[in-house]
């Protein structure tokens, strides 16, 4: 059975803090992505990456970062954390190919105080 | 212009009716393309994707595609109140990731 799991389903934490969100997967997919979904703006791809070690930005990597050191694990980081990330923060893994599935985890309710 | 644009809704329809959940994308390249289901506090989930101008039926789901008009339409037959939820249409375009729609809320009034 596919699965994909996010490390936490609830944070909360302090303006300037780091983050960490990690994100795992045990499917052997190569592609893991990060998205963040706020009502009416819908998901919005932060990163992605399609091999150890490789990285791609989506549409919105301002004030975020990734690690992927094992194919297995992505790890999304605000390295100063802000109000406005504050946001339901999705991770999702899939193989390559334009017909491949993308598989979700159950996500990460982040609130910035 | 939004690269998947769908109307946010609600669309509500009574209890046995048809559901027409329907998208439109700006990417002529765009080579397939994915319906999500999202229940409220919950993740995304894939109902079915389809690749080819036509049909695709799987079970009451049935996704219609038209590449020359650049949409894609989900139609739910014998609409249950469990299909209440947030369905979000999705493309692949080539560069790797899929581009969501921000989804259609549908209600389906027993």
């Amino acid at each position: 059975d596919v699965k994909v799991t996010q490390s936490s389903r609830y944070l909360v934490k302090r303006t300037g803090e780091k983050v960490f969100l990690e994100c795992v997967q045990d499917m052997d997919h190569e592609n893991m992505f990060w998205y963040r979904q706020d009502p009416g703006l819908g998901l919005r791809l932060i990163y992605f990456s399609y091999d150890v070690k490789m990285k791609e930005k989506g549409d919105i990597p301002e004030g975020y970062s990734v690690s992927r050191e094992k194919k297995e694990r992505f790890s999304l980081i605000l390295e100063s954390a802000s109000t406005n990330q504050t946001s339901m923060y999705l991770c999702a893994s899939s193989r390559i190919g334009p017909q491949e599935t993308q598989y979700f985890g159950p996500g990460t309710r982040l609130l910035v105080l | 212009q939004k690269e998947v644009e769908q109307n946010s809704g609600p669309l509500s329809v009574p209890e046995g009716a048809i559901a027409s959940l329907n998208c439109t994308y700006s990417d002529r390249g765009s080579q397939s393309f994915f319906w999500y289901r999202q229940y409220s506090g919950k993740s995304p989930e894939l109902i079915m994707f389809i690749y080819s101008n036509g049909d695709k039926e799987d079970g009451r789901f049935t996704a219609q595609l038209n590449k020359a008009s650049q949409y894609v339409s989900l139609l739910i037959r014998d609409s249950q109140p469990s299909d209440s939820a947030t369905y979000l249409c999705a493309v692949y375009t080539g560069r790797r990731a899929l581009t969501f729609g921000s989804g259609t809320r549908l209600q389906v009034q027993p």
